[in-house]
């Protein structure tokens, strides 16, 4: 079974520009997260997307923002590259959340975008 | 004050010692995380816990939901065994519900040495 997938790998931007990072969930899963991992800095929730839905949005500004596909892939976009965007971004997938029950989560190998 | 704490943040083991990793948080929760995070910064899900304890080769989850705290444990620790671990939690509330997405710790470097 194909784990969650993420492209591109590595993307290199300049100040003021937008950034696209895609992710595949694992078959099966509808849910979504995406995380931020800035360099020395821990892991932050960004968003996260269950049956083509935002559910849930982390402390991050306007021009982080993302999309839930038919098919459950996501896209992130990011609007306006600011230099401290540069970061590994890690998605996630699970099986749907339901009845208050938590689920294991499957990470990405990240893509990681730096802002020049 | 951060919602989820561990300790220590770096740690330095010779092999075969046991290691511990302590998780302390502060909020509700429906279900807290232990994960691993190789130097390439890929990251594994070692147990995911909402009550009791849980075993997997040499690595021990527990955890105390009255005292909202949780303890990884290694065994006959392993150079293999170096990366980050990371405590991460599910967010619940009255009003709210659980949360899907995760509130997580700083992490602990745990270096062991042949």
């Amino acid at each position: 079974e194909a784990g969650v997938t993420q492209s591109p790998t590595h993307l290199i931007k300049t100040r003021g520009q937008q950034a696209t990072l895609r992710c595949s969930p694992i078959s099966g899963h509808t849910s979504v997260y995406w995380y931020q991992q800035a360099l020395g800095l821990g892991l932050q929730f960004l968003l996260w997307y269950d049956e083509g839905e935002e559910r849930n949005r982390g402390n991050f500004p306007p021009r982080f923002s993302g999309r839930q596909f038919p098919n459950y892939s996501s896209e992130l976009n990011v609007n306006a590259l600011e230099l401290e965007d540069s970061a590994l971004y890690l998605c996630a997938s699970s099986l749907h959340l339901f009845g208050g029950k938590a689920y294991e989560q499957y990470f990405g190998p990240g893509t990681r975008l730096t802002v020049t | 004050k951060n919602e989820v704490e561990q300790s220590p943040q770096n740690l330095t083991a010779q092999e075969g010692e046991f290691i511990t990793i302590n998780c302390s948080y502060s909020v509700g929760i429906s279900a807290l995380h232990w994960l691993q995070q190789h130097p390439g910064g890929g990251i594994v899900s070692l147990f995911m816990l909402s009550s009791g304890k849980k075993k997997h080769g040499r690595l021990i989850a527990t955890i105390n939901i009255q005292e909202k705290h949780s303890s990884l444990h290694i065994t006959a620790s392993h150079p293999r065994d170096s990366a980050v671990y990371i405590c991460a939690v599910n967010h619940y509330s009255l009003y709210g519900g659980s949360q899907g997405n995760l509130i997580f710790g700083k992490g602990t470097k745990l270096s062991v040495k042949p």
